[in-house]
Parts: C-alpha cells; structure tokens; sequence
C-alpha cells in the first residue's frame, strides 16, 4: 500500500499569518493532486502537479513538488478565514482512482 | 458550472436493508467513481466505472455493493445488506477522461446512517 502522510494534522493560525502544509510518500508519484474539503461537502482540486521540482501559483497558495516527486508543499500567504478546510493530498492510481491522505485540518482564525 | 449532483443527501436506514445511493455526473464526463469516508478517517476509494463496466474495485467493494448506470444520466451505488460499519459519507466523482492530469470532480456526498 502506498501511504501518504500529511503534517501537521491539525492547524491553527490567526488571519494574516503565513503557513505550509505538507505531503510525503515513500514512493514516487506520477502525479500529485491537492484537494480542500469543506465539512459536508465534497473534495474539491486545488492544484494537479506532475513534473518533478514544479511550482504553481494559485493566489496566494503556492504548491511545490519535490524533485524526486515524492513530496509535495502547500504555502499559503497571508491566510483568510475563508482558507479554513481540511486538505488533502491524493495520488493516481493504475485505474485513475485516487489514494487521499489523511488530511491537514486548517483554522484560520478571524 | 457543471457539478455533480448526489441524493440523497442523508439517508437513514435499518441494518440489513439495501439502500441505493445515486448519482448524476457532470454530462460529458465519462469515468465514474463511488468514495467512502467513514467519520473521522481518509477518504477511500469504492470503485470506478467506464464503459457500463467496473475498471477498478477495493477491498471495501465487496459482494454486498453494486454499481450500476441505469440510463444516460444516473450512476447508483447499491448496497444490498447493509450492516453498521456502512455508515459513512458516500461521494460520487466523475472525469471526462483517464489521463494522468484529469480532474476528478466530486458530488456533494450523501450520508448514509445505517442504525
């Protein structure tokens, strides 16, 4: 089983604060997507990373993937209420399913 | 926006009854996908689906669970007995293709209570 582990668990940090989040595997990904998921309702993707040492920039969130593709950061820039959510990292399986983490649970406090 | 839409969006029922938990994906979309996330654990993944047949299946999908899509629109989740580990939120997903970098969309969820 190809686990992936996401640190911290939880996050708790005031609005305006910086912060990075973060997602391992021991074993190579071919493609790394984030997601947020909101309490009850569905993930929704954030980012799709697939090149080793890539950066996307999607305002002030900022995903990096490791070179050797088995790791992937998420930092966001002065954090907003609004980025509250659990996020989760997911790889692509043979049969395009997808393997989430466990999750970082971020709350951004007012 | 295209979404996928899900119901229902609770669903209570007695252990040992079946229960079908629907699903309509985003039209043009192609691959179809059932999720579970019990309380408080991971998201995992159920079954996919393509071409009116199961691609992939886990552990979890077992005799108990079926697949179907009935017309051109709906795409169901059966469970035919369940017991009270089933409980769970249920998502549906869909993606228009199976390339590496396609996204997969995700229905709101239904949660199914079995009691």
């Amino acid at each position: 089983t190809q686990l992936l582990e996401q640190s911290p668990q939880f996050l708790s940090i005031q609005e305006g604060e910086n912060l990075t989040v973060y997602c391992n595997s021991s074993s190579v990904f071919s493609s790394l997507q984030w997601y947020r998921q909101e309490p009850g309702e569905g993930p929704v993707l954030l980012v799709t990373v697939v090149t080793g040492g890539e950066v996307k920039k999607l305002k002030r969130l900022t995903f990096q993937f490791g070179d050797a593709r088995k790791d992937s950061s998420l930092h966001i820039t002065a954090a907003q209420p609004g980025d509250t959510g659990l996020y989760l990292c997911t790889r692509r399986g043979s049969a395009r399913q997808l393997t989430f983490g466990s999750g970082t649970q971020l709350t951004v406090l007012p | 926006e295209p979404e996928v839409t899900q119901t229902p969006s609770h669903q209570v029922t007695q252990m040992g009854q079946e229960v079908i938990l629907r699903c309509v994906p985003i039209s043009n979309h192609l691959y179809f996908y059932w999720y579970r996330q019990i309380l408080g654990q991971k998201v995992e993944f159920l079954v996919s689906f393509y071409n009116n047949e199961i691609s992939e299946k886990s552990e979890i999908f077992d005799d108990q669970f079926s697949v179907e899509r009935p017309d051109g629109s709906n795409f169901t989740l059966k469970i035919r007995s369940t017991k009270l580990e089933d409980s769970a939120m249920y998502f549906c997903a869909s993606s228009s293709s199976g390339l590496t970098t396609d996204t997969q969309y995700f229905g709101p969820g239904t949660r199914l209570t079995v009691l």
